[in-house]
Parts: structure tokens; sequence; C-alpha cells
């Protein structure tokens, strides 16, 4: 079995600050990891992904997150927000070899101007 | 690339009918894809997994003859919502594969059964 925490609903950070979006996983396999965006109207967008290669992961508009298997974590961060990266976020976990995606319950992320 | 879309974004229905919602990849060819289900302030979860040219595996819970796939071609899955009533409202998504890793996500479909 998988499973994927996302421990906080909403996140507020001003423009310009850091953001931190928790990701907490549960496999009893080697995961492959996903971080996705979802703005208004649209579909999901992966923003990076994890798979075995190296811990840290950089994704685009400036999003990186880092796998560490001894906190079973895959926080994404980001060094300074933006306006536009107000969203909602999603963490998805798969086992290798298994193509099956579980999502937790997703972080909206706003900024503050 | 690897674009995904949805048919239609939005549908309200009468209990009873059946929906038929599309999910197509514009730019790529997918012998996968997938069809997923949100309820408000949850997870996306699983529905079902759909192959191109054979029958769809459907998760747990899922009741196969009320949700309908079909996967007719490598660029087009279609879910059809039989006999439809108020709790299957909900917000319909649909992904396809393009490679072992990585799924490509449709806008989704709100559905509202009255």
């Amino acid at each position: 079995a998988q499973s994927v925490t996302q421990l906080d609903s909403h996140v507020s950070v001003s423009e310009g600050t850091p953001v931190l979006l928790r990701c907490n996983y549960s496999s009893s396999y080697s995961p492959s990891l996903f971080w996705y965006v979802q703005h208004p109207n649209k579909g999901l967008q992966l923003l990076l992904k994890y798979t075995s290669a190296a811990t840290l992961v950089k994704g685009i508009n400036g999003f990186e997150a880092e796998f560490k298997k001894s906190e079973t974590s895959f926080h994404l961060t980001k060094p300074s927000a933006h306006m536009s990266d107000a969203a909602e976020y999603s963490c998805s976990i798969s086992n290798f070899g298994n193509e099956k995606l579980t999502f937790g319950t997703g972080t909206r992320l706003t900024i503050i101007p | 690339g690897a674009v995904v879309s949805q048919h239609p974004s939005w549908v309200i229905c009468k209990s009873g009918t059946s929906v038929k919602i599309e999910c197509r990849s514009l730019d790529f060819q997918a012998t996968t894809m997938f069809w997923y289900r949100q309820f408000p302030k949850q997870s996306l979860m699983l529905m079902a997994t759909s192959n191109e040219g054979s029958k769809a595996t459907y998760e747990q819970g899922v009741e196969k003859d009320k949700f309908l796939i079909n996967h007719a071609s490598l660029t087009l899955s279609t879910l059809t919502v039989t006999s439809a009533h108020p709790e299957d409202s909900s917000f319909y998504i649909c992904s396809a594969r393009n490679d072992p890793d990585t799924q490509y996500f449709g806008p989704g479909t709100r559905l509202t059964v009255l």
C-alpha cells in the first residue's frame, strides 16, 4: 500500500519570500514521487518528479524538491515566491513498476502582495 | 507538448440520465489513460485504468457497469456515467501516459446531477 500526506491544506506567503509545501509518503517499495500544480480551469501540470536518480530534483518555474528516505518526505520549495505561483499543489506517489498514482489532499498556495 | 483535453468542461444532468465525458491526447499517442474522481476537500482518486483496445481495469469500489470506459483509439478515451444520481456529482479528471513515469492530465469535467 502507498499513501501521501500533505500536512498543510493552505499556505500563505508574501511575494519574494521562500515557499515550503510539505509532503510525506508511505510506501512498501521504491517510490516515484511527483509534484503537480493546478491553476484555475487548467489541468494538473507536472512540476517535477523523483524516480530513484538524484535526490534533489529541480522542476519548472524555479521549484525544487528533495527526496529524503530517512524522513519519508518530498517537500517542495522555491526560494522566492511570485504572484503567479498562487495555485493548488498536489503531491503524488507511485511504486516502481506500478503506474497507479496516489494523491495527497492538496495544498492551496496563496501569495500575498 | 503533451496536452490532454476533456469535453465537456462542465455538465448538468437530471437523475437517471447518462453522461459521456471525452478525454483526448492532442499531440501524442497514449496506450494508457486513467480516469480519476475528486470530491470536495478530498484527494484525487483513481477510478480506472484504460488500455487501448482492451477492457478497463477498475479500482476497488468502482462499479464497472455504472462507469463505462471505452478506449477505442490511441488518442481518445470516453467515460460514460450511466443512470447518474446526485451522489455521482463530482470532478472527473483524465490523464494520459506517454512514458513509463509521467501522466499528463486534462483540465477536468465538473458533473452535477440534479
